[in-house]
Order: structure tokens, then sequence, then C-alpha cells
């Protein structure tokens, strides 16, 4: 079972929420993890969103809306990554990433589409 | 600001090494506090970390690739590298080499190297 799970893709409508999973494996508990989110666009590199373990240890990228932000879900053993206020611009896919066991571990990435 | 470059040939032949160099402009390789990666992604794919060098030297690798890379470092160049030995197609892929403190938050544009006799 990989480490980070993310769906492979998700479609939501302009002006509305998306909501991107990024699921832990079982035994990782995702309340000890800062969880990174990238976003990447076809043809170009990742670009940083946003770290996010609790309100009190958050970080936002630099020049990112604050339309995009993070929380987890607890019981779900999983990081948020919500978008607010969908633009047409949003559409790209989205990793996750997290430092475990010495190594940085990424998610399979979300394709979100917007349309 | 910091930008990098990858270089390197394109095309490796299995069982090889595949050797990859990256420059950083804007910024002295030695200086701060950043770890310098290699990150890859095969077409259609998703990014998978392949290991980072800390400006003294110190390495992580993927333990699913450790038995094969080598990450090294010449402050005098400023430039890093990758070695992958004993390739083969799953090794084909775009790699990127990306700064970071925190996060990613420098990343060269990436270079495809593909794996074929």
């Amino acid at each position: 079972q990989a480490v980070l799970t993310q769906p492979a893709s998700l479609s939501a409508s302009p002006g509305a929420s998306a909501s991107l999973t990024c699921t832990l494996r079982s035994g990782i508990n995702v309340g000890s993890y800062r969880i990174y989110w990238y976003q990447q666009k076809p043809g170009s590199p990742p670009q940083y969103l946003l770290r996010y373990k609790s309100d009190s240890d958050k970080q936002q990228g630099s020049g990112v809306p604050s339309r995009f932000s993070g929380s987890k879900d607890a019981s779900a053993n999983a990081g948020i990554l919500l978008i607010s206020g969908l633009q047409s611009e949003d559409e790209a896919d989205y990793y996750c990433m997290i430092w475990h066991s010495s190594a940085w571990v990424f998610g399979g990435g979300t394709k979100l589409t917007v349309l | 600001q910091v930008q990098l470059q990858e270089s390197g040939p394109g095309l490796v032949k299995p069982s090889q090494t595949l050797s990859l160099t990256c420059t950083v402009s804007g910024g002295s390789i030695s200086s701060g506090t950043y770890y310098w990666s290699w990150i890859r992604q095969p077409a259609g794919k998703g990014l998978e970390w392949i290991g980072r060098i800390y400006t003294s030297g110190s390495t992580n690798y993927n333990p699913s690739l450790k038995s094969r890379v080598t990450i090294s470092v010449d402050t005098s160049k400023n430039q890093f590298s990758l070695k992958l030995s004993s390739v083969t197609a799953a090794d084909t892929a775009v790699y990127y080499c990306a700064t970071q403190d925190d996060y990613f938050d420098y990343w060269g544009q990436g270079t495809l190297v593909t794996v074929s006799s």
C-alpha cells in the first residue's frame, strides 16, 4: 500500500469549491506530519502552494491566493487541500508530500478539471 | 533569485549509468541552509524523489533507489550531480533538480532522459 494516496481525478465547476484529499497509509498518523501541496501544469515543474500541520503550524506559499488552504481530517487520516472559488487556471495536477522515514514521499497526484 | 538548470545526455543505454548535472545560478550552492534534490517524473505519471545533498555533503536517498544512486556536489562549479547506475526502461523520465529549505521552492525546467538501446 502506498504511503500517500490521492484520487486520480476530480472535476468541479467554476466558482465552486474542490476538496483534494491525501490519505496516509494505515499506521502513519496524519497528526504527526506536515503535509506539503504542489500544483503542476503541463510542461512545467511543480510549484509550491502551502504546507499544513495544524492551525498553528501552517504556511502559505509566496503569492499563493488565500482561496487555497490546507486542513486535516483526522478521522480519515488525511490531509486536505481546499480550493475555493475555482477558476479555469486552477486546472492542473496536484501533489501532496510528506517527510517519512528520512525520505520525501509524494502522493500519486490528482488531476483537477474545472468545467 | 536562484535558478537551476539540468544538463546531461538525453539518451542512455540499458545497464549503463545515467549522469546529470544541475548548475545553480543567482546564489552560492555552499551558502545558507539549503538541500539540493533530484526528483523525477515518468511521462504521464507522478513525482518521485530520488535523493538530496546538503551543503555539508551529507546525503539522503529514496530507499527504493538507494543502491543505485549517488548525489554529489562541486562547490567550485556551483553544481550538484546525479548518477543512477544499471538503468532500465523504467528509469525513463523527466529529471528535475530542485532546492529546498523547508519546501521545494526553486526547480529546474527538467530534462528528459530516455533509456533505450
